[in-house]
């Protein structure tokens, strides 16, 4: 089916351990972004890219990696997992619009 | 820093009742506006997007409103139904070309009873 898919919806590791979330999206939207959803901040971006080969930090960039080689698909690493980085990942993407189409998320538990 | 306050946080209506969400943004200096809803364990639903010359946005039995000036929007939902419950999120962005660099309320949490 066309959308947004993340995966894997569920994950639980241990603290240095490197975990990657993975999107990908079918409706080839130029735009693709990275959020994560915690009780008491809301939603706050990870990172985000334009097209393909093309990323930029958002508002709390710090531990996770991205890459962008397909304009379809759009990985978060996190490369040494710390308990602050539990949390509730969620992958959007955009066609340019303004309009965000989010995936249904995946929960991290770092342990 | 750009700022977005949703009040209340919860909501609890009968079946039936009309009724407004609101959300205040502290810099007027905003690109688009959008309401977002939230079902529990889902992800986001972009329910409605107001750019900024725009003043409302209209879908279905949902009415969305931006007043820039006064760092105002509301999202008024008619004739509620049990359907609706969920938390409504409230998202500005700041300019052309942030695409998604969106700054969110924490939502409203609706229960709409039977």
């Amino acid at each position: 089916d066309a959308g947004i898919t993340q995966s894997p919806r569920y994950k639980i590791t241990e603290t240095g351990r490197q975990v990657t979330l993975m999107c990908h999206q079918t409706w080839s939207h130029s735009y693709m972004f990275w959020y994560r959803q915690d009780l008491g901040h809301g939603l706050r971006l990870i990172y985000y890219s334009a097209a393909a080969d093309i990323t930029d930090k958002g508002e709390v960039p710090d531990g996770y990696v991205v890459s962008r080689s397909k304009t379809e698909n759009f990985p978060l690493t996190l490369e040494s997992a710390t308990r602050s980085q539990t949390s509730v990942y969620f992958c959007a993407s955009s066609r340019g619009t303004g309009e965000l189409f989010f995936g249904e998320g995946s929960r991290l538990t770092v342990l | 820093k750009q700022e977005v306050t949703q009040i209340p946080a919860a909501l609890s209506v009968p079946e039936g009742e009309n009724l407004v969400l609101n959300c205040s943004f502290t810099d007027s200096a905003i690109y688009n506006l959008q309401w977002f809803r939230q079902d529990p364990g889902k992800g986001l639903t972009s329910l409605l997007l107001i750019q900024s010359s725009q003043r409302e946005q209209t879908s279905g039995r949902l009415n969305a409103s931006l007043d820039k000036s006064s760092g105002r929007s509301t999202l008024y939902i008619a004739a509620s139904q049990p359907g609706d419950s969920a938390t409504y999120l409230c998202a500005v962005g700041g300019f052309e070309g942030s695409q998604g660099n969106l700054i969110f309320g924490k939502g409203t949490k609706l229960s709409v009873k039977p």
